[in-house]
């Protein structure tokens, strides 16, 4: 149990295009959802919190106009990177939680803006 | 300083060896702690979590938790090269459930 998916596993796209990423809860209905970015051999960094229904709850530092999320079910949170740009080249990881601390993690979505 | 601290080795030890992997902290408001396993291009996996001080064993990987040292470790028993990931430590202070992770620990295990 607890299977977090997302897609696409893998995107490229074009400088200042935007890309959606899909984070469904298979098993389990998350109550919430966190979008992490990890840069190689660096540890995940949160970048947003969002419950289902409300606005996400963004942390110091991330845009909320460039990363677009979107909690509309209980088992579906997307992220959207708006005008991507290099720097926006990562790997963008989401987990999901229908408790206090147990998170499970997506796969991942590697991201290449060229 | 960071509110937790993690040797990003990376680690590299035989097969069969016990691993000992650490972690420190400075949030005394920690306590719930986690250790992750990610596999290289991966999502992180929940290993194990504990809530209070003391161990907590689940085959091979036992979870220790020193709060009043705020140091929290997972050892490995009888290592095997499927092992060879980097592992995470993660704590949250309960409410909101927001997890602040270490940098991860690359572990290396060499037939």
């Amino acid at each position: 149990g607890a299977v977090v998916s997302q897609h696409p596993s893998r995107v490229i796209c074009k400088s200042g295009t935007s890309v959606k990423i899909e984070c469904r809860s298979l098993d389990f209905q998350a109550t919430t959802m966190f979008w992490y970015r990890q840069f190689p051999k660096q540890s995940l960094m949160l970048m947003a919190t969002s419950n289902e229904g409300s606005k996400a709850t963004y942390e110091q530092g991330v845009e909320k106009d460039k990363f677009l999320i979107n909690h509309a079910s209980l088992t579906l949170s997307t992220l959207t990177v708006t005008s991507a740009h290099p720097e926006d080249s990562s790997f963008y990881i989401c987990s999901a939680s229908d408790n206090v601390y147990e998170q499970y993690f997506g796969p991942g979505t590697r991201l290449t803006v060229t | 300083q960071k509110e937790v601290e993690q040797d990003p080795g990376p680690l590299s030890v035989p097969e069969g060896a016990i691993v000992s992997l650490n972690c420190t902290y400075s949030n005394s408001a920690f306590q719930y702690f986690m250790w992750y396993r990610q596999y290289s291009r991966k999502g992180p996996e929940l290993l194990m979590y504990t809530y209070s001080s003391g161990n907590k064993e689940d085959g091979r990987f036992t979870a220790q938790v020193d709060k009043s040292s705020k140091y929290i470790s997972l050892f490995i028993r009888d290592s095997q090269p499927s092992d060879s990931a980097t592992y995470l430590c993660a704590m949250c202070a309960g409410g909101g459930n927001k997890l602040t992770f270490g940098t991860g620990t690359q572990l290396k295990v060499e037939l």
